[in-house]
Parts: C-alpha cells; structure tokens; sequence
C-alpha cells in the first residue's frame, strides 16, 4: 500500500478553523476507501478521531469533520480550543488491503 | 467498558526474541479483527500485523514480515505478537488495537507496552 503525505505542522488560533491534509488515498477502481484520522496528545494513546471518511465516533466533538477529494482526504477542526494541539495521523485502507497504512502524522499547535 | 492490557515489554537483546500479550476485556473479542500498531520514540505510528477475528487470516508489515508472529486464543480473550530476531530499528512501544472492520479503523487502543533492543 502507497505511504500517506501529511504536512509536518500546522497551527492556528484559539476560534479559528484548520485543515491537515492526508495525499495518497488509494485509488482501486470500484473500491471504498476507508479513511480514519487520529489525534494523540504527548505521552497519550492514539484516540479515533473520524472514520470512513466523515463519520465521528460518539463522543467526539462535532468540531472535527472530515473530508475527501480525490486522492486527498482532509481533517477540519474548527473553533480551534488549546486542547486541541496535538498529534494527527490519517489511516486509510480498502476492501483489497492486506496492510494498514497510517500518515506520517502532523502537529497541531494552537498558538 | 472496553479495555485492551497489554504485557510482555521489557529490554532484550539484538537477535533476540520477546512475546507480547495483549488481554482483552468488555466486548465479544472472537467477534474483532485485532492489530498491533507500534510507535518509535519520537516517531509516528506503524502498523506491525493484524489477525482476523477467528485467526484464519494474518497480514504483516514488510519490516517485520518473517521475524514476527500475530496470534489470539479466543478462550482466553488474548492477542499476541512473537518477536523474534529483534533489531535496533523494533525498539517502540507496542499498541494492541481493536478493528471495527477487519483492517480497521483502530477504535480501542491499549495503553502501549515498551519494547527496547539495545545490546
């Protein structure tokens, strides 16, 4: 399976909104692509953040979305929060996969 | 609750071998795909293996492909990865993860487990 391209970092405001991008979804014809992201703050375990592409598990803040365009999946956090720095990583895997793939992860800092 | 404990880390040297264990609880684990996922200090995630729910089909990563073992006994609700041949490059804290799907995503996570090659 091909690597996923995150940018490095990002950052933004406390209120205002950011988007990581994940390049490299892949393309099978006739296929699903299921995309997840992850958040994990410093010395924490990994936390499921969104799955299939735009689905948030319960609990989860409707302030993370998620999106896909191509071969380019996206993670929106909006009204950004102190909280919310930390690490993200994408994952993404068809119904064909033999291997799970994870980004190289961003850090988000809240500035 | 869901929860995922895993055991076995510790300090070994290269070429050597080491066992994780990883016991599940809080949800029917013969019924979930399982994975392992590892992280090197100051690194991101990797995926290592994961093994279907009934075990009949395991998948690897090509850096560990040969030298680890992915495992569960249904009975006692545990997972486990067999490490043999350790290099340097394995040392990570070493994450059993529950799949939702047979290759994920990754919705419960273990609190990690060190494992550290050095000689």
């Amino acid at each position: 399976q091909s690597a996923l391209t995150q940018p490095a970092s990002v950052s933004g405001s406390p209120g205002q909104s950011i988007t990581i991008s994940c390049t490299g979804i892949s393309s099978d014809v006739g296929t699903y692509n299921y995309v997840s992201w992850y958040q994990q703050h410093p010395g924490k375990v990994p936390k499921l953040m969104i799955y299939d592409v735009n689905n948030r598990p319960s609990g989860v803040s409707d302030r993370f979305s998620g999106s896909m365009s191509g071969n380019t999946a996206s993670l929106t956090i909006s009204g950004l929060q102190a909280e919310d720095e930390a690490d993200y990583y994408c994952s993404s895997y068809t119904a064909r996969s033999t291997r799970g793939v994870f980004g190289g992860g961003t850090k988000l800092s809240v500035l | 609750q869901v929860q995922l404990v895993e055991s076995g880390g510790g300090v070994v040297q290269p070429g050597r071998s080491l066992t994780l264990s990883c016991a599940a609880s809080g949800f029917t684990f013969s019924n979930y795909g399982m994975h392992w996922v590892r992280q090197a200090p100051g690194k991101g995630l990797e995926w290592v293996a994961v093994i279907w729910y009934d075990g009949s089909v395991k998948y690897y990563a090509d850096s560990v492909k040969g030298r680890f073992t992915i495992s569960r006994d249904n009975s006692r609700n545990t997972l486990y990865l067999q490490m043999n041949s350790l290099r340097v490059d394995d040392t990570a804290v070493f994450y059993c993860t529950r799949g939702t799907r047979p290759m994920g995503p990754f919705d419960y996570w273990g609190q990690g487990t060190l494992v550290t090659v050095s000689s």
